[in-house]
């Protein structure tokens, strides 16, 4: 079944504990995405990936790093959680700048406390 | 940046009734989509148009580029259309960039 998964679907963390969320996706997508969902604020992109060691920042990467060593994952990693980073996040996936339709995963709810 | 408009922010409706969402967008894009956020939170694209008008099902779309704004329509809704439905665009062809709307809430009784 194609699909982009994300683990852990739930996380409860503290201050200043790095965390990583995982992303995959088995459709040999180019283009992957992560996006966080705040209440009144909508869907936020963080990060980008055009391809392999192609990353660029989206509209709100401070406090989050990416990687993409291989096409089929591109983790989002916190390395200093803070509070403001409690929200809803996604991943998502495109086949290319011709084909640019976006598949999600189901989503992370990341709380930090 | 380029900003997104969605309007209404919030429309309930009764089974069967036919609904019109709006997307407006202040410069010119090549990327247009709509998604559909489902009560369980579930994003599912519903069409790429940055362009022309597409139709799959009950669901049909219009992006009319040189004014710069896009419609979803949904004839006959049912109640597992409720959810919150986005525009996102961009300026690039490809997905990067990817600017989001508020999103229309719609909440449909049966």
């Amino acid at each position: 079944e194609a699909q982009v998964t994300q683990n852990p679907r739930y996380l409860i963390t503290v201050t200043g504990k790095k965390l990583t969320v995982t992303c995959s996706q088995n459709m040999n997508h180019e283009y992957m995405s992560w996006y966080r969902q705040d209440p009144g604020l909508g869907l936020r992109q963080i990060y980008y990936s055009m391809n392999v060691e192609v990353t660029d920042k989206g509209d709100v990467p401070e406090g989050y790093k990416v990687s993409r060593k291989e096409k089929r994952n591109f983790p989002l990693i916190l390395e200093s959680p803070s509070p403001n980073q409690t929200s809803l996040y996604f991943c998502a996936s495109s086949l290319s700048p011709k084909s640019p339709e976006q598949y999600f995963g189901p989503g992370t709810r990341l709380t930090v406390t | 940046g380029i900003q997104v408009e969605q309007s209404p922010p919030d429309l309930i409706l009764q089974e069967g009734a036919n609904s019109t969402l709006r997307c407006n967008f202040s410069d010119s894009v090549n990327n247009l989509q709509w998604f559909h956020q489902n009560p369980w939170g579930q994003l599912i694209n519903l069409f790429y148009i940055p362009s022309g008008t597409k139709q799959n099902g009950r669901l049909s779309a219009t992006t009319v580029a040189t004014e710069r704004y896009s419609l979803l329509y949904i004839s006959s809704s049912q109640t597992t259309d409720s959810g919150v439905y986005f525009c996102a665009v961009s300026q690039w062809e490809g997905a990067q960039k990817l600017v989001f709307g508020q999103g229309t809430r719609l909440t449909i009784n049966p």
